[in-house]
């Protein structure tokens, strides 16, 4: 079936830094992906997307990258700041757009 | 804010119990859905309704039923609560159905 993973549970920066956040998903089918961001005690918020007609796709300091021949989206933030730490989730919309959650990266930014 | 709101923010309850979640979507989205978090499972689809239609269904239990009013309200009903349904619960909201959803605060259940 579908299924969507991330490659680290955890990962931890220094402030300043870029982080790289990395999701695998399995359905070729899938054209369109979606990182939220979610913070101790909120409900996911949506950071980016990205169609699969595109591989690369800027926002406010956060880039995702999409691979599609390894099946492979990442999410890159910039001078990452403490107000960034929190549980990544990349999501695969499938083709009917209902989402599938990978199981989050925690995000930890050291002053 | 991502103008979706959630009733109740918590809920305790006891097992065998039946209890009633309620999303109001953003103004002017048509779709809501229900999504479940819980430790072990990860956010699990279960639900979308799109302008008070049923249009598709994830891991919902048959204990579990949910309905999209006239105003776009959406309701999302658990009965015979058992301790593995404590999780947080989580509705989402989109214009149309196919495109990003922006998602509630949730209601965190307890099941005792």
């Amino acid at each position: 079936g579908e299924s969507v993973g991330l490659h680290l549970p955890t990962l931890s920066v220094q402030e300043g830094d870029n982080s790289i956040i990395n999701c695998a998903y399995s359905n070729s089918a899938s054209d369109y992906f979606i990182w939220y961001k979610q913070e101790s005690g909120k409900g996911p918020q949506f950071i980016i997307d990205i169609r699969s007609n595109m591989d690369k796709r800027q926002g406010q300091r956060v880039t995702v990258l999409l691979n599609k021949t390894v099946k492979h989206l990442s999410l890159q933030i910039a001078a990452t700041q403490p107000g960034d730490s929190a549980v990544y989730f990349c999501a695969d919309g499938g083709s009917n757009y209902k989402l599938t959650f990978g199981k989050g990266t925690l995000l930890t930014v050291n002053p | 804010d991502s103008g979706v709101t959630q009733t109740p923010k918590h809920l305790i309850t006891a097992t065998g119990q039946r209890v009633t979640l309620r999303c109001s979507p953003r103004s002017g989205d048509l779709s809501v859905y229900w999504y479940q978090q819980s430790l072990d499972q990860g956010l699990q689809f279960l639900i979308q309704y799109y302008n008070g239609e049923e249009r598709a269904k994830g891991n919902i239990l048959e204990r579990f039923s949910a309905q999209q009013f006239p105003d776009l309200h959406s309701e999302l009903n658990l009965s015979s609560l058992e301790l593995g349904d404590s999780a947080l619960y989580f509705c989402a909201s989109s214009v149309r159905g196919d495109e990003t959803q922006y998602f509630g605060p949730g209601t965190r259940l307890l099941v005792l």
